[in-house]
């Protein structure tokens, strides 16, 4: 089974407005965490924004919020007032930290586009 | 704000010929990896370092590949005799310490993009 799961390959929004980029996870460990990644054009990976498995808050990191429901194990990522510098490839990814492991699992991506 | 450096940018090389891809992680950093992105496709787990050895590694890491720390400062991956299908982007990433939970992110190179003729 994959560890993650991004269901939309390719997402459209319009400038100013918000989206949510889905992302599904499974683990058996208790102990994890859960980052997104940007990934423009140019190649480059970008760190967005983290939620460990025990907080009981959703991450914040300004116009980016997590929306983590632990029970459906989704961390779906939520950009707010959309830029065209958004435009890329979003990864979520997953560390299993009880395991010991430290490596991210990476999903296959979803690429945003921010229509003008 | 301290980067993941990575050099070179493109390497373009015949089959069957080593090369080597350098890395410059963040001084303050402890573990260090190699991913790959073979092209439209998502990001792969190679190979983690700490503590001047492999942690861990995935079985895409197999006896071509090789990884050192050679001075402290560089951490470098080696790929003896290079195939057709090592053509991808390698990806350096490093992370501090982390607390139980695992917090610490992986900061990411620009990334190298390997080409094999």
């Amino acid at each position: 089974a994959q560890k993650i799961t991004q269901t939309q390959p390719g997402m459209f929004v319009q400038e100013k407005e918000a989206v949510t980029l889905d992302c599904t996870y499974d683990t058996s460990d208790q102990s994890y965490g859960l980052f997104w990644y940007k990934q423009p054009s140019s190649g480059e990976m970008i760190f967005l924004i983290y939620q460990g498995s025990y907080d009981e808050q959703n991450a914040t990191e300004g116009r980016y919020s997590l929306n983590f429901q632990k029970a459906r194990k989704s961390a779906n990522l939520v950009i707010s007032a959309s830029q065209l510098g958004d435009s890329a490839m979003y990864f979520c990814a997953m560390r299993e930290w009880q395991t010991g492991a430290n490596n991210l699992f990476f999903g296959t991506g979803t690429r945003l586009t921010v229509i003008p | 704000e301290p980067e993941v450096t990575q050099t070179p940018s493109h390497q373009v090389t015949q089959m069957g010929q080593e090369v080597i891809l350098r890395c410059v992680p963040i001084s303050n950093h402890l573990y260090f990896y190699w991913y790959r992105q073979i092209l439209g496709q998502k990001v792969e787990f190679l190979v983690s370092f700490y503590n001047n050895e492999i942690s861990e590694k995935s079985e895409i890491f197999d006896d071509q590949f090789s990884v050192e720390r050679p001075d402290g400062s560089n951490f470098t991956l080696k790929i003896r005799s290079t195939k057709l299908e090592d053509s991808a982007m390698y990806f350096c990433a490093g992370s501090g310490q982390g607390t139980t939970t695992g917090n610490q992110p992986q900061h990411f190179g620009d990334g190298t993009r390997l080409s094999i003729l």
